[in-house]
């Protein structure tokens, strides 16, 4: 059973270019949470989905960033107009059910130049 | 609101001495808390958990953790440190009352061991 797998690892975007980031869940794995680390920082949570569905976005900007999870295919992390400052780690986490032991992917580390 | 304190963005020990990595919680009612571990470039793994059952929790590589209700912490120890301990520690706490995620991490605490 493969884990959370996200990709690209790397990313690279200029200043006002879009920036997708996709994570595809464990096997059997329905939740989607994604969140972001900062330099020298813990990871803050951003968004939580389930299939077709955005069930706590609090931790989104309310600007330029979106997440989908949809039916099929995985879960997609847009960042739209990149800045500098959107430059960190972004980790996903998938579960099986709702408040269950969350799996980390890797991360998509997004540079900004 | 619940928040987790990491106390010490830095710990350094010789190889084969305690390791003991604090954690302060805040929560206004019983939580579940998480310690990671980060290796570079790496995703997190979970190395425990405590979910109101034994206080004394037991995880991976020779980890384990002691919720004190009373102190408000759940500080990671290990008897002897290994050279392969070297990594970055997250503590969290769940998010919502009712269950383990959302998680709300701490700063993280960055372990180096000393040959």
């Amino acid at each position: 059973n493969a884990g959370v797998m996200q990709n690209p690892r790397h990313l690279v975007r200029r200043r006002g270019q879009e920036a997708r980031l996709r994570c595809s869940p464990m096997k059997g794995h329905s939740h989607v949470y994604w969140y972001r680390q900062l330099p020298e920082e813990g990871l803050k949570f951003m968004v939580y989905l389930q299939k077709e569905n955005i069930i706590d976005e609090s931790g989104m900007p309310k600007e330029r960033f979106s997440a989908e999870f949809p039916k099929e295919g995985p879960s997609i992390l847009r960042i739209q107009q990149v800045v500098r400052g959107d430059s960190a780690a972004y980790f996903c986490a998938s579960s099986p059910r709702e408040f269950t032991e969350a799996f980390f992917g890797q991360g998509t580390r997004l540079t900004v130049v | 609101a619940q928040s987790v304190t990491q106390l010490g963005s830095h710990v350094s020990v010789s190889e084969g001495a305690l390791v003991l990595l604090r954690c302060n919680y805040s929560s206004s009612v019983p939580p579940y808390l998480f310690w990671y571990v980060q290796y570079p470039n790496q995703g997190l793994q979970l190395l425990l958990k405590y979910t109101s059952a034994a206080t004394l929790v037991k995880g991976i590589n020779g980890f384990e953790a002691e919720f004190k209700k009373s102190e408000t912490s759940f500080h990671l120890t290990k008897p002897s440190a290994h050279m392969s301990d070297a990594a970055e520690y997250f503590c969290a706490v769940s998010r919502f009352n009712s269950g383990n995620t959302p998680l709300v991490f701490g700063k993280g605490t960055r372990l180096s061991v000393i040959a």
